[in-house]
């Protein structure tokens, strides 16, 4: 079946850095990817997404690009904020199949941002 | 505003006992879903609903029951046949066909607790 699969976290980092979460997929066809982003206390919302191969995705200074050769979709931002710690979750959406519009999730990385 | 509504925020509940989360939504979206999130697993889905008067059962259904009786309200009810029902519950929606991007819309989440 589908599986989505991230780097394992906590990630703590000083503002400014570099983020990067790798995402690697396991899917039949062609998913959608996705990242979405949950605040403390919060349900998710969506960050980014990508539809097909070598799209890119981007939203709010985060990136992420739609790798087929790689099945990956690693989320990556220039210069974090401490307003980015939240806990970040990859997600495919196979269209293909009984599984109407399900998500199929990773397992979720933190992420602190300290000043 | 247009949304998802989940009540209670937080919820305790003695052992032995049923419990029933509310979700409901004004997006006029088709399909639903309910995930469990439990700290550093991800989000599994317990069930989803594509119709009114349908729904199919997810990865990890066993202990739980929905009814949708109306477009707009998904009920979850945890009963005492969950063994370890103490997690973070998050019930989502999409449109029909998951629109252009196979977005889901979450709530806010619910937190169980058995004392």
């Amino acid at each position: 079946g589908d599986s989505v699969t991230q780097m394992e976290g906590p990630v703590t980092l000083s503002e400014e850095a570099f983020l990067t979460i790798n995402c690697t997929y396991t899917a039949t066809g062609y998913p959608s990817l996705f990242w979405y982003v949950q605040y403390p206390g919060e349900g998710l919302q969506l960050l980014l997404k990508a539809t097909k191969a070598d799209d890119k995705g981007s939203n709010k200074g985060f990136e992420a690009t739609y790798r087929k050769e790689t099945t990956s979709f690693h989320l990556e931002k220039g210069s974090v904020q401490v307003s980015d710690s939240a806990v970040y979750f990859c997600a495919l959406r196979n269209a293909g199949g009984t599984s109407y519009g399900k998500l199929t999730f990773g397992q979720g990385t933190i992420l602190t941002v300290h000043p | 505003d247009g949304g998802i509504t989940q009540s209670p925020k937080y919820l305790f509940r003695k052992e032995g006992q049923n419990v029933t989360l509310s979700c409901e939504q004004n997006l006029n979206h088709d399909a639903m879903y309910w995930y469990r999130q439990d700290p550093g697993q991800g989000l599994r889905l317990i069930y989803y609903s594509q119709i009114v008067n349908d729904f199919q059962k997810g990865d990890i259904a066993e202990g739980y029951s929905v009814s949708r009786e109306k477009k707009e309200s998904f009920p979850l009810t945890v009963t005492s046949a969950q063994k370890n029902p103490t997690a973070f519950y998050l019930c989502a929606s999409t449109q029909a066909g998951g629109g252009d991007t196979g977005e889901l819309f979450f709530g806010e989440g619910s937190r169980l607790t058995v004392l």
